[in-house]
């Protein structure tokens, strides 16, 4: 049972290029979520899904586009990346309730040149 | 708008000794509250929560908090620190206006000296 792992651990990109993160959760949850942090901002919620087939703009969405693939798997796409996204990525998962924990995977650092 | 404030950067505490990392909280509506840990280069680890019932709750690694209604506080605390326990620390509370998202405070880094 590995939780919510992420792909991959670390990258650098130039300015322009594009990538994608990979997340997955074997936890049956029905919630997942895009974080990313930066010192001194705590986590900002960049994207969500809460459910199968739908995704909601969190509070940072800019630059960034997202795929609920199914149930398990919830990808983050920067199309053109910018110096300003460099940062630390986590994905989540959660089950449907107020009172639900999130489950975080390891994180991806990410460096835009 | 529903926030969550951790005033202190850093909390220095000597092995031993206890520990209060501070967490206050705006919200409307009844609060659903979390804390969380971060050791390096990993993720967010779950410590405890507060939803309803007893204002004292008892979480994982010997953590506690103490939700306080009149100063909309959710203190994290713990009797005797360790060397371990050195991490950085957010405290959360659930939007439940967004479909239960987190809104998180900017963390607040414990360093607990032998």
């Amino acid at each position: 049972n590995a939780g919510v792992t992420q792909t991959p651990k670390f990258q650098v990109l130039k300015t322009g290029q594009s990538m994608t993160l990979q997340c997955a959760q074997d936890m049956n949850h029905n919630s997942m979520y895009w974080y990313r942090q930066d010192p001194g901002m705590g986590l900002r919620l960049i994207y969500y899904s809460a459910s199968e087939g739908t995704t909601d703009k969190g509070e940072v969405p800019n630059g960034y586009n997202v795929s609920r693939l199914n149930k398990r798997e919830f990808s983050l796409r920067l199309e053109s990346a910018a110096p300003s996204q460099t940062s630390v990525y986590f994905c989540a998962a959660a089950d449907r309730g107020l009172n639900n924990e999130q489950f975080f995977g390891p994180g991806t650092r990410l460096t835009v040149l | 708008a529903q926030s969550v404030a951790q005033p202190e950067d850093q909390v220095n505490v000597a092995e031993g000794n206890p520990l209060t990392v501070k967490c206050t909280y705006s919200v409307s509506g009844n609060p659903y509250l979390f804390w969380y840990v971060q050791y390096p280069n990993r993720g967010l680890q779950f410590l405890l929560k507060y939803i309803t019932g007893d204002n004292l709750v008892k979480g994982s690694y010997g953590f506690e908090a103490e939700f306080n209604k009149s100063q909309t506080s959710f203190h994290l605390k713990k009797p005797s620190a360790l060397v371990s326990d050195s991490a950085l620390y957010f405290c959360a509370v659930r939007d439940a206006r967004s479909q239960g998202n987190l809104i998180f405070g900017k963390g607040t880094k414990l360093s607990v000296k032998p």
